[in-house]
């Protein structure tokens, strides 16, 4: 099966603390995504990867980059944590082919 | 652009009775459609996909879905809801062919069951 694993299953963090969320995949997925989830907004992207070193801007990326320097490893970076950003962040990963994705456990953040 | 519709944000039924959840899509180009659920503190599972074919497609947890393209629908349904179904579910919507490998996700159908 495949294993999606998040560093963290919560985290506080203070207003204007750099703030790093891991994400590991282990089945060898070409494409990561990093998601946000808020309550009647459902899943919204934020950034995805189609490769190492590769990444392209979702459709709320404002306040946020990431990092991929190996196959298996995607991180969002959240550079000065603002209280907006306090959320529920999920990882997915998948194959090439236009096949289902596969989720993480989620990080709850809050920024106080 | 690809935009997916759950009308219904909470939705409450008895323990054994059937369940409709419903899910409008618009995309300009064949989609490939996705059920999810999401248990309380979980992150998301696949219940189900439809990428061509039979329109009426089997999924887990005695769980199916119809795509009628006519209707630019993909509702999900079972015939006997059980206690352990409560959760949140989420359409989603995504390319067939060409690049972006994105999905575009519903708001969600919060499922309550009533025992």
């Amino acid at each position: 099966d495949v294993k999606v694993t998040q560093s963290s299953r919560y985290l506080v963090k203070r207003t204007g603390e750099k703030v790093f969320l891991e994400c590991v995949q282990d089945m060898d997925h070409e494409n990561m995504f990093w998601y946000r989830q808020d309550p009647g907004l459902g899943l919204r992207l934020i950034y995805f990867s189609y490769d190492v070193k590769m990444k392209e801007k979702g459709d709320i990326p404002e306040g946020y980059s990431v990092s991929r320097e190996k196959k298996e490893r995607f991180s969002l970076i959240l550079e000065s944590a603002s209280t907006n950003q306090t959320s529920m962040y999920l990882c997915a990963s998948r194959r090439s082919q236009p096949n289902e994705q596969f989720f993480g456990p989620g990080t709850r953040l809050t920024v106080l | 652009a690809q935009s997916v519709t759950q009308p219904d944000i909470h939705i409450t039924v008895s323990e054994g009775a059937s369940l409709e959840l419903r899910c409008n899509y618009s995309y300009g180009a064949t989609p490939y459609l996705f059920w999810y659920v999401q248990s309380p503190g979980q992150g998301l599972q696949l219940l189900l996909k439809y990428f061509s074919g039979d329109t009426l497609v089997q999924g887990i947890k005695g769980f199916e879905a119809e795509f009628k393209r006519s209707q630019s629908s993909f509702n999900l349904r079972k015939p006997s809801v059980h206690w352990s179904d409560a959760a949140e579910y989420f359409c989603a919507v995504g390319r067939l062919t060409g690049g972006g490998n994105k999905l575009t996700f519903g708001t969600g159908t919060q499922l309550k069951v009533e025992l």
